[in-house]
């Protein structure tokens, strides 16, 4: 059990366009899930966090008007970059923390964007 | 506010050697931590974790990492390292938001 999975898994896109990416916990509900970014050779950066039902939280330096996210579903989180430009370039990677003694976090595989 | 410190970016070990990767981290309480491996391209996957107990957690593929609150560390380590180990590692602390180390890059030499 604990599953994520996030779809594409690789995109590619020419400038100026919005591209979305989901992220689902298969086996489990999820209230909270997070939003990650990692660029080459770098660790893993926490970008958002996404409550169901609600606004997520961004976290400094993140633009909420280009990194839009939505948790419509206790097992469904988008995240949109909207107008994407070459450096949006990254690896995208959700988690779903799974509600329990320890509300542990499941990662998703990640998603390869890159932006032509 | 909690962070994570993975002093040696790049190690090298030789294949069948031991291996020691090092974590610090600063946590307002009792952390949960975690330590990650990454393959080129790929996502994490989860090695080890520790919530509480047992300061010696053992892990997947012939790992185990050993908290220590007077050190403030979590180390990895691995008694004999094989060829598919060479990735890059990633230490976490946290639970309601997590923080990742900047990674440690592990080469094995045959």
């Amino acid at each position: 059990g604990a599953v994520v999975s996030q779809h594409p898994s690789r995109v590619i896109c020419k400038s100026g366009t919005s591209v979305k990416i989901e992220c689902r916990s298969l086996d489990f509900q999820a209230t909270t899930m997070f939003w990650y970014r990692q660029f080459p050779k770098k660790s893993l950066m926490l970008m958002a966090t996404s409550n169901e039902g609600s606004k997520a939280t961004y976290e400094q330096g993140v633009e909420k008007d280009k990194f839009l996210i939505n948790h419509a579903s206790l097992t469904l989180s988008t995240l949109t970059v909207t107008s994407a430009h070459p450096e949006d370039s990254s690896f995208y990677i959700c988690s779903a923390r799974r509600a329990g003694v320890h509300n542990e976090q499941f990662f998703g595989p990640g998603t390869r964007l890159t932006v032509l | 506010a909690q962070s994570v410190t993975q002093p040696d970016i790049h190690i090298t070990v030789s294949e069948g050697a031991s291996l020691e990767l090092r974590c610090n981290y600063s946590y307002g309480a009792t952390p949960y931590l975690f330590w990650y491996v990454q393959s080129p391209g790929q996502g994490l996957q989860l090695l080890l974790k520790y919530f509480s107990g047992d300061t010696l957690v053992q892990g997947i593929k012939g790992f185990e990492a050993e908290f220590k609150r007077s050190q403030s560390s979590f180390n990895l380590r691995k008694p004999s390292v094989h060829w598919s180990d060479a990735a890059e590692y990633f230490c976490a602390v946290g639970n309601n938001d997590m923080r990742f180390g900047a990674g440690t890059r592990l080469t094995v030499k045959p």
